[in-house]
This record gives C-alpha cells, sequence and structure tokens, in this order.
C-alpha cells in the first residue's frame, strides 16, 4: 500500500511563514492536495492539483510537488491558521490520506 | 450553494449494521464521483471508499480494511450516496463524512455523522 508521511506538529510565530511536508514514493508524480481541519469543524481543501487554492482560500497558502515530497506553505501566518492539515494523494483508485500535523501558531 | 448533508448515524450494537445517506443539491450530481471519509475520536482522516460517476463506470473502491464489510452506492435519480456497513465493530466509531470528487481532490465534505458502535 501507499504511504504519505506528515510530521505530526509544526510551531510558527505569527506574521512568519509555515511550511508542512509530506512525504510519499514519487510523490511528485501524483497530484497532492492538503486539507485543513479545525476542532469540531469539517476538513477544507486548501490546495489541490499540487499547487492550486479552490476558490475563498487566502492567497498566503500555496503548494508545490516534487521528488518524493510536497509541501504546503502558509505566508504571514496567522493565528485563524492554526488547525490540523493533511495531506492526499491518489494512488490507482485509492486516495491516500498523510497522518496529519498539528501547525500551532505562538 | 453546494452542499452535502449526511444522515443514519447513531449507537449500534457491535455485529449489526447501518446505513449512511448522503444528499447532495447546488451541483450536478452524477457528474462527480462521490465518497466517503471517516475519522475515529482524536484521530487522524481515513478514508472509507468511493463510487465513480456512471460515465465513468461507476465501480466502487474501497480502502483494503472495510471492502468486505462497507458497500457503497448512489441513486442518481435522488442525489443521494449511501454507505451500508455491516459486521459493526468498535473501531468503526466516529464521524463519517461524505465527499465530493473532483480535479484529483474531495472538494466539499459534509458536515460529518457521527457512528458509535458500543454495546
Amino acid at each position: 500500500s501507499y504511504d504519505l508521511t506528515q510530521p505530526p506538529a509544526v510551531s510558527v510565530s505569527p506574521g512568519q511563514t509555515a511550511s508542512i511536508t509530506c512525504s510519499g514514493d514519487k510523490l511528485g508524480n501524483k497530484h497532492a492536495c492538503w486539507y485543513q481541519q479545525k476542532p469540531g469543524q469539517s476538513p477544507v481543501l486548501v490546495i489541490y492539483q499540487d499547487m492550486k487554492r479552490p476558490s475563498g482560500i487566502p492567497e498566503r497558502f500555496s503548494g508545490s510537488n516534487s521528488g518524493n515530497t510536497a509541501t504546503l506553505t502558509i505566508t504571514g501566518t496567522q493565528a485563524m491558521d492554526e488547525a490540523d492539515y493533511y495531506c492526499q494523494a491518489w494512488d490507482s483508485d485509492t486516495v491516500v490520506f498523510g497522518g496529519g500535523t498539528k501547525l500551532t501558531v505562538l | 450553494e453546494v452542499q452535502l448533508v449526511e444522515s443514519g448515524g447513531g449507537l449500534v450494537q457491535p455485529g449489526r449494521s447501518l446505513r449512511l445517506s448522503c444528499t447532495g443539491s447546488g451541483f450536478i450530481f452524477r457528474d462527480h464521483g462521490m465518497g466517503w471519509v471517516r475519522q475515529a475520536p482524536g484521530k487522524g482522516l481515513e478514508w472509507v471508499g468511493f463510487i465513480k460517476r456512471k460515465r465513468s463506470g461507476g465501480t466502487t473502491h474501497y480502502a483494503a480494511s472495510m471492502e468486505d464489510r462497507f458497500i457503497i452506492s448512489r441513486d442518481d435519480s435522488k442525489d443521494i450516496v449511501y454507505v451500508q456497513m455491516n459486521s459493526l465493530k468498535t473501531e468503526d466509531t466516529g464521524v463519517y463524512y461524505c465527499t465530493r470528487d473532483s480535479d484529483w481532490s474531495l472538494d466539499v465534505w459534509g458536515q460529518g455523522t457521527t457512528v458509535t458502535v458500543s454495546s
């Protein structure tokens, strides 16, 4: 089975840049996407097809994907960005999620 | 407004069955693959499975750990996708989300319905 690995936790100071990585074998050959989930809420898609932002997602969210690693970058992180973030990719007709990263803004 | 609304969750005994429903609105339901994702209490997201749109074959695909007990189906005349869950176990407890497939992502999520498997 295909696996995606994320760091369990990332910390960032307000206004700084947060980077969350997602690693998987030849992940750069797949389409990676990212979800934000705040406590008690449903996940929200923030990046799809490696680097595209859905309508309504702030420009401070960006993504990249190359080699074995996809990265979610939040530039000028705000307190409201504190949440769990999950990467996801398709492997054949199967959806694979990373284990999730808790982003703390402090 | 594009929306997914799940229903059918609740408390069920181990070994019993439960069927969840998800009704879509605000978009052309038959044009999208539809799926389910679950989340155990305090844990991460776990993919359950999905069903392709009919013009892509309408086939179903499941996570390996669930394909022998869970069955996903759809009724495009009612804009509903179902998941039939059989032989439920305590570890099936969690929030079940309905999702819409688009552009290699799950671009719309429902609010979730809670399933508790306990005696």
